[in-house]
């Protein structure tokens, strides 16, 4: 039990362009989630976290309006980046956890290149 | 002063080994410890759980907790070339709550 699923594992996009990613627990109803982006050899860094039906809550540094997080259902969690640039180029993995409990369960990570 | 400090390594060892990662931190309020495996281009998966001191044991894997330390530990025994990975250790002040991560330990088992 336990598995999160993420979609697309890996997208290209042009600069300008928006696209959206999505974080799915499969097995079981995920009351909070949380989106990560890691850059090569270094530990993950966290960038927001959602409550279903609840604005999600953003670490400090990270603009709210360009990545825009939706935590519709409990089981679902999407991940827009608007007007990507180069620099947005990373590895972005979701990570859910249960009501109740405090560990977390990992997506593979979506892997997004931006020309 | 980081909040969890680990050592990135790497860390080289032969086949058969028991290899111990290690984690200090420096905030009294953590409650829960993890650990993750995270293989190369791939999402970390949750290898171990505890909550407060004490031992846990899951096959070839064992986590210890120390609080009046501040001090985790991960042991893996018989270490095979397939665990292989960054081993980051993780700790939180309860559910629901973000999790603090270590740097991460790079972790070479040769066969």
């Amino acid at each position: 039990g336990a598995v999160v699923s993420q979609h697309p594992s890996w997208v290209i996009c042009k600069s300008g362009t928006s696209v959206k990613i999505e974080c799915r627990s499969l097995d079981f109803q995920a009351t909070t989630m949380f989106w990560y982006r890691q850059f090569p050899k270094q530990s993950l860094m966290l960038m927001a976290t959602s409550n279903e039906g609840s604005k999600a809550t953003y670490e400090q540094g990270v603009e709210k309006d360009k990545f825009l997080i939706n935590h519709a259902s409990l089981t679902l969690s999407t991940l827009t980046v608007t007007s990507a640039h180069p620099e947005d180029s990373s590895f972005y993995i979701c990570s859910a956890s249960r009501q109740g409990a405090s560990e977390q369960y990992f997506g593979p990570g979506t892997r997004l290149t931006v020309t | 002063q980081k909040e969890v400090e680990q050592d990135p390594g790497p860390l080289s060892v032969p086949e058969g080994a028991i290899v111990s990662l290690n984690c200090t931190y420096s905030n009294s309020a953590f409650q829960y410890f993890m650990w993750y495996r995270q293989y190369s281009r791939k999402g970390p998966e949750l290898l171990m759980y505890t909550y407060s001191s004490g031992n846990k044991e899951d096959g070839r894997f064992t986590a210890q907790v120390d609080k009046s330390s501040k001090y985790i530990s991960l042991f893996i025994r018989d270490s095979q070339p397939s665990d292989s990975a960054t081993y980051l250790c993780a700790m939180s002040w309860g559910y629901g709550n973000k999790l603090v991560f270590g740097a991460g330990t790079i972790l070479r088992v040769k066969s």
